[in-house]
């Protein structure tokens, strides 16, 4: 079974400041996806960032970067110079091959202060 | 905007009552997936389409069905409805091109919330 776990429910992070969250997951497929998605308070799931389980190179996309260490079946988001429009709920989800359904995490809201 | 589609936005009905929510994929994927959030349950699978047939099925109540029409839209239809099935259902779809994240991508509609009373 495919398992997300995120331990924050909640982050505090400074305008400017970098900030990472985290998420641990739990597959026995070797062949698998990671996401990010952001849930403003709007509802929508906004897809921010994507690794496989066989790139080499931690996935970045602007101001987002997936921090992936395999062994320890970790994928944390790492968000650099936060801005106010960040605040949201931040979910991790993963798919594994064979199966296009993702398994998110319970999600960490995080709140960018000025 | 991620180019799927759903109505309606808000849905207000009262418990023991039927309602039916619409997506449409964006243009070019194949696949459906419709997913429910609750404060309950968190984040929810409940089932995914593939062209017009059944791929996957996650915890989806059995008074709750869906289908997948020709033109790929896609109904998610709720019955005997009860206080608990209130939530935000999401559908999303994949299979097309540009993402990024190649065909891996699940690109999510805003959602319909509803409000059982």
């Amino acid at each position: 079974a495919q398992k997300i776990t995120q331990t924050q429910p909640g982050m505090f992070v400074q305008e400017k400041e970098a900030v990472t969250l985290d998420c641990t997951y739990d597959t026995s497929d070797p062949s698998y996806g990671l996401f990010w998605y952001k849930q403003p308070s709007s509802g929508e799931m906004i897809f921010l960032i994507y690794q496989g389980s066989y790139d080499q190179q931690n996935a970045t996309e602007g101001r987002y970067s997936l921090n992936f260490q395999k062994a320890r079946k970790s994928a944390n988001l790492v968000i650099s110079a936060s801005q106010l429009g960040d605040s949201a709920m931040y979910f991790c989800a993963m798919r594994a091959s064979g199966f296009q359904k993702l398994v998110f995490g319970t999600g960490t809201r995080l709140l960018v202060s000025p | 905007d991620s180019g799927v589609t759903q109505t309606p936005k808000h849905l207000i009905t009262a418990t023991g009552q039927r309602v039916t929510l619409r997506c449409s994929p964006r243009s070019g994927d194949l696949s459906v997936y419709w997913y429910q959030q609750s404060l309950d349950q968190g984040l929810q699978f409940l089932i995914q389409y593939y062209n017009g047939e059944e791929r996957a099925k996650g915890n989806i109540l059995e008074r709750f069905s869906a289908q997948q029409f020709p033109d790929l839209h896609s109904e998610l239809n709720l019955s005997s409805l009860e206080l608990g099935d209130s939530a935000l259902y999401f559908c999303a779809s994949s299979g097309g091109t540009g993402g990024k994240a190649g065909n891996n991508e699940q690109f999510f509609g805003p959602g319909t919330r509803l409000t059982v009373l």
